[in-house]
C-alpha cells in the first residue's frame, strides 16, 4: 500500500524558513516523479513543485520560484521542500503527491502538513 | 501560464441526477487532463486521467471526455458519496495548473 507521510509544518514568522519532508513507502520511490501541492484554507488546489525520479527535471509555480527548493533522497525514500522567505500567502496545507510516472498527474496523496505564516 | 476554468462553481443536485462539470483550458492541452474528487478534510483522490481514463477502483458512473481546450466530467447517476468538490488539472506544460473547483451540493 502506498503511504506518503508529510512532516515539518508549523507556525513560522514572515521572512523565515521551513523545511517540509515526505516519507514514502509501499512503492519503488526512485521509479516515480513526486510533487508538492498546497491548499490555502477554504481555497482550491495549487501545484507548488515537481521533481523527476532522478532530480533531472524540476518545475515550480511562479508564486514560489526563487524562494522554494524541491529535492529528493532516493536512498531514504524521501521528498523535501525547502521554503525560504515565507509570506502570509504561503499559509496552506501542503500535500506530498506521487506521480503516476514521469511528471504527469497525481495518483496518490499524503494527508498534508499545515504551514502557517504569521507574526 | 496555462489557465484552467471550471464551470459551474457550485452545483446543486439530487441523488440520481446526471451531473456534468466543464473544464476549459486557455490553450490546447491535447488530452493531458486529470480529474480529482476532494471531500471535506480529506486529501484529493484521482478519478480520471488522460481526459477519459478511469483510475482503478473508480465507479463506472464517472466518465470524462474532451480534447484540446474543452473537457467534461460526468456523473451518470449521482450517489450520496459523490457530494464533494471536483478539480480538473492539466499536465501538458509547466506549471501544472488546477481549475478553481466545482462543489457538488445536495439539492
Amino acid at each position: 500500500e502506498v503511504q506518503l507521510v508529510e512532516s515539518g509544518g508549523g507556525l513560522v514568522q514572515p521572512g523565515r524558513s521551513l523545511r517540509l519532508s515526505c516519507a514514502a513507502s509501499g512503492f519503488t520511490f526512485d521509479d516515480y516523479a513526486m510533487h508538492w501541492v498546497r491548499q490555502a484554507p477554504g481555497k482550491g488546489l495549487e501545484w507548488v513543485s515537481g521533481i523527476s525520479w532522478n532530480s533531472g527535471d524540476i518545475g515550480y509555480a511562479d508564486s514560489v520560484k526563487g524562494r522554494f527548493t524541491i529535492s529528493r533522497d532516493n536512498a531514504k525514500n524521501s521528498l523535501y521542500l525547502q521554503m525560504n522567505s515565507l509570506r502570509a500567502e504561503d499559509t496552506a496545507l501542503y500535500y506530498c503527491a506521487k506521480d503516476f510516472g514521469s511528471l504527469w498527474y497525481f495518483n496518490h496523496w499524503g494527508q498534508g502538513t499545515l504551514v502557517t505564516v504569521s507574526s | 501560464d496555462l489557465q484552467m476554468t471550471q464551470s459551474p462553481y457550485t452545483l446543486s443536485a439530487s441523488v440520481g441526477d446526471r451531473v456534468t462539470i466543464t473544464c476549459r483550458a486557455s490553450q490546447s492541452i491535447s488530452t493531458w487532463l486529470a480529474w480529482y474528487q476532494q471531500k471535506t478534510g480529506k486529501a484529493p483522490k484521482l478519478l480520471i486521467y488522460k481526459a477519459s481514463n478511469l483510475d482503478s477502483g473508480v465507479p463506472s458512473r464517472f466518465s470524462g471526455s474532451g480534447f484540446g481546450t474543452e473537457f467534461t466530467l460526468t456523473i451518470s447517476s449521482l450517489q450520496p458519496d459523490d457530494f464533494a468538490t471536483y478539480y480538473c488539472q492539466q499536465y501538458n506544460s509547466y506549471p501544472w495548473t488546477f481549475g478553481q473547483g466545482t462543489k457538488v451540493e445536495i439539492k
